[in-house]
């Protein structure tokens, strides 16, 4: 148990579903990230919060929509994407601020696009 | 840009073998280097992590890494690999923060762990 809960763990959605990744952490953090682990890619970033302001877009896709409502807690909103998507997304959180401060990451969830 | 090389995508060693993953980053100054664990259907844990001082640092389930400057390397070694250590193992760098914009890591691709009985 890391202190960051993701849901759904997986999720299956046609190209033209609209559906939301959520992530919540329990650490008291101040910023969150979503990563994408995709087959045979590194790690890719795709948004950072710092506060709940947006502080990093990674040139990540519009069908990709984050919402920060508050430090805790981060959604993914996802929308017309594609079967190239498919991928583990992962949330991870920090004491922001600081590079010297350690990711803590959620078990992921796991999406397949039909 | 930072980047980072894990030259090896898989490794097999007989459990109670030593173990080193190798790791080669490329960055201006001096990085802030970690390493990370992911065990199938988990996130990434972090092992250790290198920001200054003692080049050779200690991380947990007995894991230990040497920064050297010289060959923009961070190994990953362990003297006795139990076999639930297999896993992937995933090198990272931070990149200089902007404007408090949190923790900026670049991963490398990954190196597969597998223990032979």
């Amino acid at each position: 148990e890391t202190g960051v809960t993701q849901t759904p763990r997986h999720l299956v959605m046609g190209m033209t579903n609209k559906k939301s990744l959520k992530c919540e952490q329990h650490l008291g953090h101040n910023a969150m990230y979503w990563y994408k682990q995709s087959a045979k890619k590194p790690l890719e970033l795709m948004f950072v919060y710092n506060f709940k302001e947006q502080t990093e877009n990674n040139s990540v896709p519009s069908r990709f929509s984050p919402e920060c409502p508050n430090s805790s807690h981060l959604f993914l909103h996802l929308h017309t994407l594609q079967p190239e998507d498919s991928a583990l997304y992962l949330c991870a959180s920090s004491q922001g601020h600081s590079n010297t401060g350690e990711l803590f990451f959620g078990e992921g969830s796991r999406l397949t696009v039909l | 840009a930072q980047s980072v090389t894990q030259p090896d995508i898989h490794i097999t060693v007989s459990e109670g073998a030593s173990l080193e993953l190798r790791c080669n980053y490329s960055y201006g100054a001096t990085p802030y280097l970690f390493w990370y664990v992911q065990s199938p259907g988990q996130g990434l844990q972090l092992l250790l992590k290198y920001f200054s001082g003692d080049t050779l640092v200690q991380g947990i389930k007995g894991f230990e890494a040497e920064f050297k400057r010289s060959q923009s390397s961070f190994n990953l070694r362990k003297p006795s690999v139990h076999w639930s250590d297999a896993a992937e193992y995933f090198c990272a760098v931070a990149r200089p923060k902007n404007n408090n914009a949190g923790n900026m890591l670049t991963f490398g691709g990954g190196t597969r762990l597998m223990v032979k009985p």
